[in-house]
Formats: structure tokens, sequence, C-alpha cells
């Protein structure tokens, strides 16, 4: 979907390093999201945001932070990534409240080694 | 407790012949949404159906169906007449009361993959 575009699509990290993940939407949607997905456990939530530095945590938080400084962007930082945070991870966007249409990114593949 | 349950971790269906995927949720809600999303080898995610807790009729969309049991707490997906398109990942999805600082959130279960065979 050309709304969202995450970055890099691919990444190969060394265990300890920081990372960053970017997400960008050109739908000026309020919410955005970061999920990762495993096999076996569908996707999982990390964090989200309902609006600009409005952000929370999800259910598996540990070892991720957030930031959105404007409404498009909206990262995802491993501050010392481990081999236990390679996984796919997906962006989704929803418009608003009364909106049901969430719109998902084509998702980063990150290996950890 | 898992908010999301789907059983069947992998299904064959014969081509043209309809296929059951079954989702269990739980939550004390009252309010709340359950989607299915539909995931190809590609990766992406791509949304099929959506039912609201208040909805009466079961929701359609082409092929699909969402056969809905409120007192059961089931949301099961039917597609009719399976393609070999539609071999793919399949996960349940709900999203509990719609509240502003709640984020609307999307909780998934853990997926059914499907192989259609010709």
């Amino acid at each position: 979907d050309a709304g969202i575009t995450q970055s890099p699509r691919h990444k190969v990290t060394e265990t300890g390093t920081p990372v960053t993940l970017r997400c960008h939407q050109t739908e000026n949607h309020r919410y955005m999201y970061w999920y990762r997905q495993d096999p076996g456990h569908g996707l999982r939530l990390i964090h989200y945001s309902y609006g600009v530095k409005d952000t929370d945590k999800g259910e598996v938080s540990d070892g991720y932070s957030v930031s959105r400084s404007k409404t498009e962007d909206f990262l995802l930082t491993l501050e010392s990534a481990t081999s236990s945070q390679t996984s796919v991870y997906f962006c989704a966007t929803l418009e608003g409240i009364a909106n049901y249409g969430y719109t998902f990114g084509s998702g980063t593949r990150l290996t950890v080694v | 407790a898992q908010k999301i349950t789907q059983t069947q971790p992998g299904m064959f269906v014969q081509e043209k012949e309809a296929v059951t995927l079954d989702c269990t949720y739980d939550t004390s809600d009252q309010s709340y949404g359950l989607f299915w999303y539909k995931q190809p080898s590609s990766g992406e995610m791509i949304f099929l159906i959506y039912q609201g807790s208040y909805d009466e009729q079961n929701a359609t969309e082409g092929r699909y169906s969402l056969n809905f049991q409120k007192a059961r707490k089931s949301a099961n997906l039917v597609i009719s007449a399976s393609q070999l398109g539609d071999s793919a990942m399949y996960f349940c999805a709900m999203r509990e009361r719609a509240v502003k600082a709640a984020g609307n959130k999307l909780t998934f279960g853990g997926g059914t993959r499907v192989l259609v065979k010709p």
C-alpha cells in the first residue's frame, strides 16, 4: 500500500547495536502501531501512538522505544539489539476512532546475529 | 489468557470446496470488533472482513463470510469455493472498546495456514 512505507525492508545487524525502523505514512492517520510477527504468535503489539508525541506500550514493549514527532512518521528503536528481536516488523495505521480500516505496511525483516 | 485463539495451525482444502477457519475470543467488553486478515507468501496483510459486536447479521464480503456466534464468543471465517490463490496464512483479530487513549489496538490470534489443493 503506497500510503505506508517501511524502511528498511530488510536489515541484518549485530547483537548489541542500536537499530531504528521507520514507518512513514501519507494518509494523515491519527493512530500508528508497531507489531512484530513470529511463527505461532501471530502479530503482537510493541508500541502504538494515538497522536503526535502520544505513545504507549503494547504487550511486548521490553527492549523497544518509539517516537512520533510528526503525524507521518513513527520510529521504532531497538536500543541494543538481541537475537530474540529477530522478527518481521509491521507498521499499521488507523484514521480515527470511528474507523476499522487498518492499513499495514509491507514489513521489515530484521535479523540480529 | 489468550484473547484470540485459532486452534487450527494448518489445514488443507480441495479447490472449489468451502473451508471454515475457527476463531474464539475472550473479552469482557460489550463493544468490540472482529477482523480477519489474509497474509499470502509475499507477506502483506490483506483485510478480508469485519464484524461489529452489535451487528445482528453475519458479515459477508464476496466469498468470505463471518459466522459470528456471540454467546459462544466465536467468529469463524468461511471461505466458499476455494481457489488456489486462497493459499495463505489467515489471522483473526479483535479490537476492544474504542476509547481514545486505548489506541484502538488490534489483538491477533496465532494464525491458520491454509493450503488449497488442485
